[in-house]
């Protein structure tokens, strides 16, 4: 079946550091979507991807969608203890959603 | 307010025990899904919605059933839990297909005995 995996799994950052998570599809997706999960909450919509190779940014967030539409980034400049969390992309297949495995994000103070 | 609500929050069962979490929307989207989250799985989706009385299956369907005999409901029925699924389910919704933002329910933590 289709498999959406991310890596890395964990990821610990002194705050003030950059992070970033990557997330690789064993289809084409037709878009991507990206989530934020915060501790004990439930995912909350970030944004959504649709064009091969679109970039977009929102704030100090940068999120790209590959060329061949398998594949997404999210990146995130000078991390805060504010994006603690775990951060899912997400694409449909079909009539399907699936959710990439998830990288759980510590900000260390 | 727009709104996904689940119930119960949390919940202990014993294997074999049928139990029913609800899941409601007043947003009047037509797709409605379940997931269940497991520690380095991500979300996967059990069941999902188009509309009102058309349910598929997604991709870890066995053990649950699910029901949409009106649009802003959508409950979420295991009728012999066992262990295996213990876990914390989520309900989403979206508006016309899934190309949009989901929306999340607060999340139903359940565990069997």
């Amino acid at each position: 079946g289709q498999q959406v995996m991310q890596i890395p799994q964990y990821q610990h950052v002194q705050e003030g550091e950059d992070f970033t998570t990557y997330c690789n599809s064993s289809t084409t997706l037709s878009n991507i979507q990206w989530y934020k999960q915060r501790p004990g909450g439930h995912p909350v919509f970030l944004i959504q991807l649709v064009k091969s190779g679109e970039v977009k940014k929102q704030k100090r967030l940068t999120f790209q969608f590959g060329e061949a539409k398998k594949n997404s980034s999210l990146h995130i400049t000078a991390t805060q203890t504010t994006d603690v969390g775990t951060y899912f992309c997400a694409g449909p297949t079909g009539n399907q959603f699936y959710f990439g495995t998830g990288t759980s994000l510590t900000v260390i103070p | 307010e727009a709104q996904v609500t689940q119930n119960p929050r949390y919940l202990i069962t014993v294997t074999g025990k049928k139990l029913t979490v609800t899941c409601s929307q007043n947003m009047n989207h037509e797709y409605m899904s379940w997931y269940r989250q497991d520690p380095g799985l991500g979300l996967r989706q059990i069941y999902y919605s188009m509309n009102v009385e058309v349910t598929d299956k997604g991709d870890v369907p066995e053990g649950y059933k699910v029901s949409r005999k009106e649009k802003r409901n959508f409950p979420l029925i295991l009728e012999s839990p066992s262990p295996n699924q213990t876990s914390l389910y989520f309900c989403a919704t979206t508006s016309g297909r899934t190309y949009n933002e989901q929306f999340f329910g607060p999340g139903t933590r359940l565990t069997v005995l």
